[in-house]
This record gives structure tokens, C-alpha cells and sequence, in this order.
């Protein structure tokens, strides 16, 4: 089954504890990116991939860190979290730099930063 | 950062009425749009691309994008309770790497 695989769901941690939200997809997409939801905000991007290894910043991305080694993970690093970053976070992916726009998302994780 | 604007509703129409969706965006160089659909507490889902100005139809779903308006709506015909959900209208930025979200607009369809 064609899906973008994040892990974990659910994530209660407390500030300054770094932490990585992973995300993989199975469909061989060349675009990869990662946004934040928060109510009356919408969603945000925060990093987007082109490709391996080519990243760069989204709307957001103060306080996050991303890294694309290879074609079908796309993880999100918070090096030192706070309660600014709790979030509902989700990755999505897209076939080709051609169809950013059609892009598959992830389940989401719930983050909460104590 | 570019603006996608929507109405957040909530938006209700009766089952089996037209529902329709708005959405504003302020780059005027702007060439791809979508709509997607996101449950509560559910992922995005894509339901819509438009490209061209004039409409695009999909079974229930229209989708009409006037450039030199900026302005692209989202018609549901025929609304049933299970079309209540978000509707988030996105942009592509004119990078074309980058997709900038509205709010979202909350539709509920009722019985």
C-alpha cells in the first residue's frame, strides 16, 4: 500500500529533550516536506526535500532541523524543544518537483512539549 | 510569505445543496491550486488541481479559478453528511518548491 509513514503518533516530551519525528514513504517521491498545524495558524511548512540530499527552509523553521540521506525517509530533528513547538506535525511527499502540489501526507504526530 | 485566504466557517448547507468554498491568494504570478480535505483529526487529503482559468469538474466537485481575480472556489454538488469536514484551499509558491496553505474552511453538511 502507497503511504507516508510517521512515527510516533503520539508524543508527550519535556523541553530541551531532543527528539526525532521520522518519516518514510514507500511510493519512491522525489519532493518531501514537513509542515506544523495549529489552530487558527493553518499549516506551516517547515522544511521541504527535493531531493537527497537537498533541503531547504519553509515558513518556519526556527527550531528544526531535517536531513534527506535518502530517498524514502525524510526525518524532523528538535534539537532542544519548547512548549512553542507543540504541534500536530505532518510529512507529506510528492511524486516529483513537477507535482509538489499533489502531495500524499503522513498520519500526523501529536507533539506537546512540557 | 505569500497569503491564502479563506473564510473558516463554519459553513452549513443542508444535505443535497451546493456547497461552495472560497479562497484568495495575493501572488498574482500564482499557476497551481488545490483543495485539499482534511477529517477531523485525520491528514490532508488532495481532492482538487487546477491549473487554467475556467472550471474543472469531478464528479460532485467543481473546481473554478479566475487569475485575474485570484480567486479559486470549490463547488460540491449534491452535499452529503459525509462531505462535512475542512477544506483547505494551497497555492504553489512561484518557486514551485514550496505549497502555501489557507486556514481551511469548515463545512458541515446536515441531514
Amino acid at each position: 500500500e502507497a503511504q507516508v509513514t510517521q512515527n510516533p503518533r503520539y508524543l508527550i516530551t519535556v523541553t530541551g529533550k531532543k527528539l526525532t519525528v521520522t518519516c518514510s514513504q514507500n511510493m519512491n517521491h522525489e519532493y518531501m516536506s514537513w509542515y506544523r498545524q495549529d489552530p487558527g495558524l493553518g499549516l506551516r511548512q517547515i522544511y521541504y526535500s527535493m531531493n537527497v540530499e537537498v533541503t531547504d527552509k519553509g515558513d518556519v523553521p526556527e527550531g528544526y532541523k531535517v536531513s534527506r540521506k535518502e530517498k524514502r525517509n525524510f526525518p524532523l530533528i528538535l534539537e532542544s524543544p519548547s512548549p512553542n513547538q507543540t504541534s500536530l506535525y505532518f510529512c507529506a511527499s510528492s511524486l516529483s518537483i513537477a507535482g509538489v502540489g499533489e502531495a500524499f501526507f503522513g498520519q500526523g504526530t501529536r507533539l506537546t512539549v512540557v | 510569505q505569500k497569503e491564502v485566504e479563506q473564510n473558516s466557517g463554519p459553513l452549513s448547507v443542508p444535505e443535497g445543496a451546493i456547497a461552495s468554498l472560497n479562497c484568495t491568494y495575493s501572488d498574482r504570478g500564482s499557476q497551481s491550486f488545490f483543495w485539499y480535505r482534511q477529517y477531523s483529526g485525520k491528514s490532508p487529503e488532495l481532492i482538487m488541481s487546477i491549473y487554467s482559468n475556467g472550471d474543472k469538474e469531478d464528479g460532485r466537485f467543481t473546481a473554478q479559478l479566475n487569475k485575474a481575480s485570484q480567486y479559486v472556489s470549490l463547488l460540491i454538488r449534491d452535499s452529503q453528511p459525509s462531505d462535512s469536514a475542512t477544506y483547505l484551499c494551497a497555492v504553489l509558491s512561484n518557486s514551485g518548491y514550496a505549497l502555501n496553505f489557507g486556514k481551511g474552511t469548515s463545512l458541515l453538511v446536515t441531514p
